[in-house]
């Protein structure tokens, strides 16, 4: 059983939409962070949550995190191909660097 | 500033074979985890090494085993190898155990195929 469940697992988009992804759980995080990996790479981090509610924006992406620390949303605005590629969200639990990940979103932007 | 190197890339062994796989950590980084993802799957932690301890572990048998070198590399050591650990073996770095970001650096794998 995954920890942290993504949703939805797969998304194929035309370039210029825009599209949400999301990470749930029924635990409490101190911290939440989403990564982007793309194919024979290892994930790269794209942003940490703290603060429940907290939203953190990267340029067109949009980053929030769930109030009660459970949950996370990923939003990105106008899509381009370079946003194609597997997004992974991860939580951590306790004090160190100890990382629980979801199955990850695997996002295709066609042009 | 070097980012965190892997080695080998890609390697095939049989079943029961034993494997070592190498990480080199981020410039200034003195905290090396490991991570295995299988294909269509997130990461799932194995360990952590701060000090050449273990610091942490994930639930992973026995085979798995790991060292820490003074000049803060590590090494991924399984044994008597199974299909199933056929995966991408991800190491990560970062500075310190405690912090509360948990902000880690990926190196790009060592992809194992086990047949």
């Amino acid at each position: 059983t995954q920890l942290l469940e993504q949703s939805p697992q797969f998304l194929s988009i035309q370039e210029g939409e825009n599209l949400t992804v999301y990470c749930n759980s029924s635990s409490v995080f101190s911290s939440l962070q989403w990564y982007r990996q793309e194919p024979g790479e290892g994930p790269v981090l794209l942003v940490t949550v703290v603060t429940g509610g907290e939203v953190k924006k990267l340029k067109r992406l949009t980053f929030q995190f769930g109030d009660a620390r459970k949950d996370s949303s990923l939003h990105i605005t106008a899509a381009q191909p370079g946003d194609t590629g597997l997004y992974l969200c991860a939580g951590a639990q306790e004090y160190g660097n100890k990382l629980v990940f979801g199955a990850g979103t695997i996002l295709r932007v066609k042009s | 500033d070097a980012g965190v190197t892997q080695s080998p890339t890609h390697l095939i062994k049989t079943r029961g074979q034993q494997v070592t796989l190498r990480c080199s950590p981020k410039s200034g980084h003195d905290t090396v985890s490991w991570y295995q993802q299988a294909l269509g799957q997130g990461p799932q932690f194995i360990f952590q090494y701060y000090e050449e301890e273990e610091r942490q572990r994930g639930n992973f048998p026995d085979r798995f085993s790991g060292h820490q070198f003074p000049n803060y590399s590590s090494e991924l050591n399984v044994n008597a190898l199974l299909l199933g650990d056929s995966a991408l073996y991800l190491c990560a770095s970062s500075l310190g155990t405690g912090a509360l970001t948990g902000e880690l650096f990926f190196g790009e794998g060592s992809r194992l195929t086990v047949l």
